[in-house]
């Protein structure tokens, strides 16, 4: 069964710190992996986007990676500011459907 | 370009009634796909709709239903409402795997 995983949970952290959330998958075919922030109510935005042959992809203080063997991606946040405070999804698609296959989210926040 | 615009933004209805969500595509983007995001939860497929034929459908039952039409806009029909389906209701268009969301519709059923 294609599954989404991610953790934490949830993750409370102060402003100016890094973190990282993580994604496991187990969607195969494999297509891509795309990273969306998701502001309270809102629809989710894109972030970055990796195919099977990326490894790291950067948007601005967003980084992601990518490992395709172990299917796991990370989203690392350097100096985190009070508007990132937000629900950040991990999101799969497969080669067969390209339908995506979403995570459940980690829930961020970010104090002063 | 414009984005992906959804209709209308809250709502409330009573169990049993039927309701009709809207979203306009992003200009050009042929396929639109509908979501359902439980609070707290990641959104959940609903179906899928290319150049105006259903081409993919979720574990939803038959009262959930759609229509694509000829400007790739679409509509989200719910009969028969539950109180779970309370939830945000999340379309995205696309084009070539490309996905923009809209803010989504929050439904309220009570």
């Amino acid at each position: 069964k294609n599954q989404v995983e991610q953790s934490p949970q949830s993750l409370i952290i102060l402003e100016g710190k890094n973190c990282t959330l993580q994604c496991n998958y187990t969607v195969s075919p494999f297509s891509n992996l795309r990273w969306y922030k998701q502001d309270t109510g809102r629809g989710p935005v894109s972030l970055t986007i990796m195919t099977f042959s990326e490894n790291t992809k950067s948007n601005g203080r967003y980084t992601a990676t990518l490992d395709a063997d172990t299917k796991q991606s990370s989203l690392h946040i350097t100096a985190s500011q009070l508007s990132d405070s937000a629900s950040y999804i991990c999101v799969v698609s497969a080669v067969s459907t390209d339908k995506l296959i979403f995570g459940t989210g980690t829930r961020l926040q970010v104090f002063p | 370009e414009t984005g992906v615009t959804q209709s209308p933004t809250h709502l409330i209805k009573t169990r049993g009634q039927q309701v009709t969500l809207r979203c306009s595509s992003q200009s050009g983007h042929n396929t639109v796909s509908w979501y359902q995001q439980a609070l707290g939860q990641g959104p959940q497929f609903i179906f899928q709709y290319y150049r105006e034929e259903e081409n993919g459908r979720g574990n939803f039952p038959p009262r959930f239903s759609g229509l694509q039409f000829p400007n790739y806009s679409s509509e989200l029909n719910v009969n028969a409402l539950e109180l779970d389906d309370s939830a945000l209701y999340l379309c995205a268009s696309s084009l070539v795997g490309g996905y923009t969301f809209g803010s989504g519709t929050r439904l309220t059923v009570v």
